[in-house]
């Protein structure tokens, strides 16, 4: 089973709010990741866990903070956000990196929809 | 110069057709290259990962050619659910992370 879940499905906030988003996954999966998405864009990288430790942090402005509560569970917090953070944010979990180097496929979850006002 | 670059399209075909896409990257350390497909306010989907010998998966082939760093997709025999953005991805060498091409529009027409 490939599944990746997040919620919520949409997010409505104001600039001075403060919401999470979240992350599961039930494959085993100890690589899990952050991308940010806007329209006719591809995917943009944000943050990668491995092991439960952030391995990648791609400059990423501190109103989005990340936490991986275990290996299943991965959150997205969102504090003092701006209009331009808008956007359609993804996570996605793989096997972790084998001897080598290579990383494995990704898995994305559907998504959550993210309006800033 | 983009690291993983792609045709936008769109590509418009008939049902039927055969259609290619190609990407080139530019960092000859990559090492793992796939292709996955996004339907409209979706989440990207794996089609399809890249092997060195080339692979198939029914209507779907994906070649790999090291020397020029391009990746190729062909679909054969087209159909209307294969309408749909394809995107290059390409590991970045030496990183945990996957870099995403910005994609080919492909809609097939009945």
């Amino acid at each position: 089973d490939t599944e990746v879940t997040q919620t919520p499905k949409h997010l409505v906030m104001g600039m001075t709010n403060k919401k999470s988003l979240k992350c599961e996954q039930h494959m085993g999966h100890r690589a899990m990741y952050w991308y940010k998405q806007k329209a006719k864009k591809p995917p943009e990288l944000m943050f990668v866990y491995s092991y439960e430790k952030l391995s990648i942090n791609e400059s990423v402005p501190s109103r989005f903070s990340p936490e991986c509560p275990n290996s299943s569970l991965l959150n997205l917090h969102l504090h003092a956000l701006q209009p331009e953070d808008s956007a359609l944010y993804l996570c996605a979990s793989s096997q972790e990196f084998g001897v080598g180097g290579g990383p494995y496929e990704q898995y994305f979850g559907p998504g959550t929809r993210l309006t800033v006002t | 110069r983009k690291e993983v670059e792609q045709d936008p399209g769109p590509f418009n075909v008939p049902e039927g057709a055969t259609v290619a896409f190609n990407c080139t990257y530019s960092n000859s350390a990559s090492q793992s290259f796939f292709w996955y497909r996004q339907d409209c306010r979706k989440e990207p989907k794996l089609l399809m990962s890249v092997y060195s010998s080339g692979n198939e998966d029914g209507r779907f082939t994906a070649q790999l050619n090291r020397a020029s760093q391009y990746i190729s997709l062909l679909i054969r025999d087209s159909k209307l659910s294969d309408s749909a953005t394809y995107l290059c991805v390409v590991n970045k060498a030496g990183r945990r992370a996957l870099t995403f091409g910005s994609g080919t529009r492909l809609q097939v027409q009945p």
